[in-house]
């Protein structure tokens, strides 16, 4: 079945840095894929999505990169802050209306 | 307001006490789902509906049943609770399908001792 690798597990950043959470899956037939965001103790809730007739889509200050051959995705945060402190997950779907998500990494962002 | 409603949000039982834990969304979903979060294993899919009286398991089914009698309701049953189903579960539901935004509940935390 599908499966969806998520690194790091933890990320570190200073206020005003970059970062970068990388996601590979397996199923090649994988066509959505979401990122969503988990403060803690709240719920999931979903930052940017991008499908696979699509590259690339930014929102604001953060992006997400597809590559369909290499089988990954990215999402890349610009000049973080303190908020974007959270818990980071992605997932890769198909048609069969199943989601898988990766295992999340936690950022957190340093003043 | 739109919402995914989720009660209770905790609960502590013992082991093969049968409970239930429900699921209420008033956006006029057709897609529903059930998932658990455990520390390092990330959301994992247990149950899932594209409708009425539609479902199909996720991808850890075993110990769960679900129901979807109506639309806005997709409640989860424990039928016989063991340890290792203590965890977080969420309920989410979409337009029409997981290829969509997902809206989730609050999370109900359960703990079977």
């Amino acid at each position: 079945g599908e499966n969806v690798e998520q690194h790091p597990s933890t990320l570190s950043v200073q206020e005003g840095d970059s970062a970068v959470i990388k996601c590979t899956y397996s199923d090649s037939a994988s066509n959505y894929f979401p990122w969503y965001k988990q403060e803690l103790g709240k719920r999931p809730q979903l930052i940017i999505d991008i499908r696979s007739n699509v590259g690339e889509k930014k929102d604001q200050r953060i992006a997400v990169t597809l590559n369909k051959t290499a089988k990954h995705f990215s999402l890349h945060i610009t000049e973080t802050q303190p908020e974007d402190s959270a818990v980071y997950f992605c997932a890769a779907g198909d048609n069969t209306d199943k989601l898988i998500f990766g295992t999340g990494t936690r950022l957190q962002v340093f003043p | 307001e739109a919402q995914v409603t989720q009660n209770p949000r905790y609960l502590i039982t013992v082991t093969g006490k049968k409970l239930t834990v429900t699921c209420s969304q008033n956006m006029n979903h057709e897609y529903m789902s059930w998932y658990r979060q455990d520390p390092g294993l990330g959301l994992r899919q247990i149950y899932y509906s594209m409708n009425v009286e539609v479902t199909d398991k996720g991808d850890v089914p075993e110990g769960y049943k679900v129901s979807r009698k109506e639309k806005r309701n997709f409640p989860l049953i424990l039928e016989s609770p063991s340890p290792n189903q203590t965890s977080l579960y969420f309920c989410a539901s979409a337009w029409e399908g997981a290829g969509e935004t997902q809206y989730f509940g609050p999370g109900t935390r359960l703990l079977v001792l």
